[in-house]
């Protein structure tokens, strides 16, 4: 089993719709999870960082963790064309310091 | 806004030769970090640095590889003997805490090893 699933897409949908994202994992003592977003040959950039279970909310993007689970989501409200890019969710392994990446979602927000 | 940046945004070499890969990271950041990511695959881990020395190595960061500050605001990621599948796109990042804090990306090296 990989460490990090998340469904490759690609995702297509209309302007304004409500998007969600996923990402499995399998090492339940990850704590920390982020969600990057990343445009074609650029870097990641970060979106949302949680360490606990819940929703976490900012502007139109909201994060969701549930541990017990062991997985995470992004909401996106009111998408619009510039949401069109490879979403990588990430988490920190126990006692490490690098981040374990997702292979990432492809969205494309249709106007 | 502070950010990370790399040089060059594309490098082109041979295969066998050397090539050295330049960020500068957000300037009060004393952990810095490479990351790899081959063209449609997901960004792996290379390697972590702080206060001069590796702190964590991946797999993949083997002996063709090193990472070196040679002053106070570079960072720099050696590949000595370049392979064909070394080519893709190598990001560097930086933050200030290590351990649990986010991390900062730059734009990438794309590296085309011919």
């Amino acid at each position: 089993q990989k460490e990090v699933e998340q469904d490759p897409g690609p995702l297509s949908v209309p302007e304004g719709a409500i998007v969600s994202l996923n990402c499995t994992y399998s090492n339940s003592a990850f704590q920390y999870f982020m969600w990057y977003r990343q445009y074609s040959r650029k870097g990641p950039e970060l979106l949302m960082y949680t360490y606990s279970s819940g929703n976490k909310e900012d502007g139109r993007f909201t994060a969701q963790v549930d541990k017990s689970s062991k997985y995470i989501s992004l909401f996106i409200r009111d998408s619009q064309p510039s949401d069109s890019a490879t979403y990588l969710c990430a988490m920190i392994p126990p006692r490490g310091q690098n981040f374990v990446f997702g292979p990432g979602t492809r969205l494309s927000v249709l106007p | 806004e502070p950010e990370v940046t790399q040089t060059p945004s594309h490098q082109v070499t041979q295969m066998g030769q050397e090539v050295i890969l330049r960020c500068v990271p957000i300037s009060n950041h004393l952990y810095f970090y490479w990351y790899r990511q081959i063209l449609g695959q997901k960004v792996e881990f290379l390697v972590s640095f702080y206060n001069n020395e590796i702190s964590e190595k991946s797999e993949i960061f083997d002996d063709q590889f090193s990472v070196e500050r040679p002053d106070g605001s570079n960072f720099t990621l050696k590949i000595r003997s370049t392979k064909l599948e070394d080519s893709a796109m190598y990001f560097c990042a930086s933050n200030d805490r290590g351990g649990t804090d986010t991390q900062y990306f730059g734009p990438g090296t794309r590296l085309t090893v011919l």
